[in-house]
């Protein structure tokens, strides 16, 4: 099986811009997650879906947002950037209780 | 909330000693927990995971770790380092999330240096 995919793996945006990052899980798997990871917070959660509903969530602010389509693949959309969304997001997806398995993430750099 | 700690930020071996990496959690009920490999520029690769059951774990790449409730530890260990192990390695405790999922809260992460 395809492990999961993201797209895009670089970005470069500047402050004030809008970006949306792209996960494509494994075949099968109905929940997605993401989580932003900076070298001064390390690993933070964001959201996680399960079958296009979001179940929960991070303390992040209402800039960032995410969705589930019916096929289980997911965006993530950050507005009004500012230089501290510069991070790698990583996606991951499951299959329940089996565990949860990540994409090589995205790295969002905000000029 | 559930938290965990990794003590250790840096550790260096040599290739071919054995290595421990040390994580303690805080969490409420009966964890799930787990342990994470992540080279640079790369994502996160699962090694093993405690639901319950036997509390020794056996993970991929020769990795194992033991779930010690009374310590609230779940240590990492392999008898061998390989200088392919040189990476970051992260703990996380899940906590449920709705239905059989769970959200994971990790640790700061141990940076591995393996001296040949």
């Amino acid at each position: 099986k395809a492990g999961v995919t993201q797209t895009p793996r670089y970005l470069i945006k500047t402050r004030g811009q809008q970006v949306t990052l792209s996960c494509s899980p494994i075949s099968g798997h109905r929940s997605v997650s993401w989580y932003q990871q900076t070298p001064g917070q390390g690993l933070q959660f964001l959201f996680e879906y399960f079958s296009e509903t979001q179940r929960n969530k991070g303390n992040f602010p209402g800039r960032f947002s995410g969705r589930q389509f019916s096929n289980s693949r997911s965006e993530m959309n950050v507005s009004t950037l500012e230089l501290g969304d510069s991070a790698l997001y990583l996606c991951a997806s499951s299959p329940g209780a089996g565990g949860w398995f990540f994409g090589p993430g995205t790295r969002l750099t905000v000029l | 909330a559930q938290s965990v700690t990794q003590p250790d930020i840096h550790i260096t071996v040599s290739e071919g000693a054995s290595l421990e990496l040390r994580c303690n959690y805080s969490y409420g009920a009966t964890p799930y927990l787990f342990w994470y490999v992540q080279s640079p520029g790369q994502g996160l690769q699962l090694l093993l995971k405690y639901f319950s059951g036997d509390t020794l774990v056996q993970g991929i790449k020769g990795f194992e770790a033991e779930f010690k409730r009374s310590q609230s530890s779940f240590n990492l260990r392999k008898p061998s380092v390989h200088w392919s192990d040189a990476a970051e390695y992260f703990c996380a405790v899940g906590a449920p999330s709705g239905g059989s999922n769970y959200k994971l809260t990790f640790g700061k992460g141990t940076l591995l240096t393996v001296n040949p």
